[in-house]
């Protein structure tokens, strides 16, 4: 059974700084994904991470995957208030059917 | 406009009726998804579908039910057998059930009382 755990649950930082937010799943699967969710909203695909040692970067986040550790993580970087959302990390079944398995999410909250 | 579509954005209903969730997509994609999303918690599938009229159980079927009679829609009913109903539902599509980049719908919040 596959399984993603994401810690921290919650994160309030201030704006300017930098946080990372881990992503540890329990397969040997090379597919992990992160996706944001705002409020009452539905979710944004942010990255895709296909191959161990993969890193993608758009704007201040920054994703990378290792799938020797089975650990993927999002790098924050000189946060603001825009990036307040829940950010969510999910695993891909390597199997036929590609189910996806999504972690609790991440509530990040920047404060000015 | 390419995309998914949900409908209602709320829904309310007495315990004991069973609803039916609508889910139309014009994206020419052929897997949908069903997920439910509880509060504080991540997504989990109910129902997938990979091709028109095939459809495949997920993690919390118990209580769903679906069809997928034409490839543009994936309605999911809530029936009075599921225990705990009231969440936020959501709908995605892929191009095919092997491709990585999954599309979401706006989803569904589902109150039953």
């Amino acid at each position: 059974e596959l399984k993603v755990e994401q810690n921290p649950l919650f994160l309030s930082m201030q704006e300017g700084k930098n946080y990372t937010i881990y992503c540890n799943y329990s397969t040997t699967s090379d597919r992990l994904y992160w996706y944001r969710q705002d409020p009452g909203k539905s979710l944004e695909s942010l990255f895709v991470l296909l191959s161990n040692g993969a890193v993608k970067q758009e704007g201040r986040l920054m994703a990378s995957l290792d799938t020797k550790a089975r650990l993927s993580t999002l790098h924050i970087t000189a946060a603001v208030h825009d990036l307040s959302a829940t950010y969510f990390c999910a695993e891909g079944d390597s199997g036929g059917y590609q189910k996806v398995t999504f972690g609790t999410g991440t509530k990040l909250q920047v404060i000015p | 406009d390419g995309g998914i579509t949900q409908s209602p954005k709320y829904l309310f209903r007495k315990e004991g009726q069973n609803v039916t969730l609508s889910c139309e997509q014009n994206l020419n994609h052929d897997a949908m998804y069903w997920y439910r999303q509880d509060p504080g918690q991540g997504l989990r599938l109910i129902y997938y579908s990979q091709i028109v009229n095939d459809f495949q159980k997920g993690d919390i079927a118990e209580g769903y039910s679906v069809s997928r009679e034409k490839k543009e829609s994936f309605p999911l009913t809530v029936t009075s057998a599921q225990k705990n109903p009231t969440a936020f539902y959501l709908c995605a599509s892929k191009d095919t059930p092997w491709t990585h980049e999954q599309y979401f719908g706006p989803g569904t919040r589902l109150t039953v009382t």
